[in-house]
């Protein structure tokens, strides 16, 4: 089994705040990562394919990079519809799927 | 404009099966660019992958369910279900539907529906 992990767990930050979140693989999934956000009460939205591939209608303030174990989304400047949680989710194994724990962006 | 919409018993008692279904409300439910997942997540916890399903029926489980777990495909009606056996406590959770699209060498869960919670209680 794929196992995913995510850091921080949560993270305050302010609007305007340049946001990193980690997902790490425990084995190489070359770009099969993928990224959602999900706001309270909301079901999770696709933000990033194939690791840094932006969904449609998806605002170009979210980026997504790496490859093989380690990936990272970034949030250029928070913005205040953008506190949610977020979760990457692999498809190496596809049609089996994982996603990581989630990282609770909030208000500072 | 695609719309998935779950539908099914928001209560069910310990030891019964769980029994969902989604609505596709457009074509794609037919095309072989796409197939269909379940995936739920626990109150205030994060998701849980159960099953995927092609149209043609063949379908695919997350191995720590996959002895409770059936999902099939009705192509007359535009749906796919979930069944799930023997249900305890811990099943309580929001069930999502989604479709399920590929790029590359990625596949991810393009499209949600609002999600259903079906509590397990006596």
């Amino acid at each position: 089994d794929i196992q995913m992990t995510q850091s921080p767990s949560s993270l305050s930050a302010s609007v305007g705040d340049r946001v990193t979140i980690t997902c790490r693989a425990s084995q190489s999934i070359t770009n099969s990562l993928n990224w959602y956000q999900q706001r309270p009460g909301k079901a999770p939205k696709l933000l990033i394919y194939g690791a840094s591939s932006l969904q449609s209608g998806v605002p170009s303030r979210f980026s997504g990079s790496g490859s093989g174990t380690d990936f990272t989304l970034t949030i250029s400047s928070l913005q205040p519809e953008d506190f949610a949680t977020y979760y990457c989710q692999q498809s190496y194994t596809m049609p089996e799927f994982t996603f990581g724990p989630g990282t609770k962006v909030d208000i500072k | 404009q695609l719309q998935l919409q779950e539908s099914g018993p928001g209560l069910v008692k310990p030891s019964e099966t769980l029994s969902l279904t989604c609505t596709v409300s457009d074509g794609s439910f037919s095309s072989s660019s796409y197939y269909w997942g379940w995936i739920r997540q626990p109150p205030g916890k994060g998701l849980e992958w159960i099953g995927s399903i092609y149209y043609s029926g063949r379908a695919y489980y997350n191995l720590s369910l996959k002895s409770r777990v059936t999902i099939s495909v009705d192509t007359s009606k535009n749906q796919f279900s979930l069944k799930l056996s023997s249900v305890t406590a811990v099943d309580t959770a929001v069930y999502y539907c989604a479709r399920i699209a590929a790029r590359g060498n990625s596949e991810f869960f393009q499209q949600w529906g609002q999600g259903t919670l079906v509590s397990v209680s006596s």
